[in-house]
């Protein structure tokens, strides 16, 4: 597609649920990155995807947190047995491969954990 | 290792003056650079970068960045604010030697009428 694309765009779930958050990264785009946003904070980096690499898992706050790429386009963030600081919007980004390339990011899911 | 730092959190301008919004870092090798905007219940978007070459970058929305080896700093400017520039603005590098970028926490610009 022409831009990242992010969904669901809003999610609102209740504690202790599981939650999907889908992104469908630049066609082309090697790289897929996940971020999050807190109100009012900075983004906080939770996972890189790069190609058929083993992806960095190095930013996931928790083991409730997990993330997988298909076929090297689609990525899926999971996040089970939701708590309320898991509130947050979560960010999607892409790009080619070479850190001096822009990364290109998606409108966000905003995920509200009641 | 690289990283940016904003150091202030927000920024307040009247409409027609110029602004600066303050980004430094600090690198191991030669730096690349980033600016975002994100406008109110929006993603991220893309300003502008220095890899290479000349110290000004030109980008989106008439903002262009000041590129200072000598002060490790790649401040944002535009020289006549608009209202509609009010948005969280964030400086990005990679981080070390790997493809992520790590993002500053970000200035909040106003401009006032």
């Amino acid at each position: 597609g022409a831009g990242v694309s992010q969904s669901p765009s809003n999610k609102v779930t209740e504690k202790g649920k599981d939650v999907e958050l889908r992104c469908d990264p630049i066609s082309g785009h090697t790289a897929l990155y996940w971020y999050r946003q807190s109100l009012g904070q900075g983004l906080e980096f939770l996972i890189y995807f790069q190609g058929n690499s083993a992806p960095d898992k190095s930013g996931l706050p928790s083991d409730r947190f997990s993330a997988e790429r298909t076929g090297g386009s689609v990525s899926t963030l999971t996040i089970q047995r939701t708590q309320q600081e898991d509130s947050a919007v979560y960010l999607c980004a892409s790009s080619p491969i070479f850190s001096g390339n822009t990364i290109y990011f998606g409108e966000g899911s905003w995920l509200t954990v009641v | 290792a690289q990283s940016v730092a904003q150091p202030e959190d927000q920024v307040n301008v009247a409409e027609g003056n110029p602004l600066t919004v303050k980004c430094t870092y600090s690198v191991s090798g030669n730096p690349y650079l980033f600016w975002y905007v994100q406008y109110p219940n929006r993603g991220l978007q893309f300003l502008l970068k220095y890899i290479t070459g000349d110290n000004l970058v030109k980008g989106s929305y008439g903002f262009e960045a000041e590129f200072n080896k000598s002060q490790t700093s790649f401040h944002l400017k535009k020289p006549s604010a608009l209202v509609s520039d009010s948005a969280l603005y964030f400086c990005a590098a990679p981080s070390g030697g790997s493809y992520i970028p790590t993002f500053g926490r970000g200035t909040s610009l106003i401009v006032h009428p």
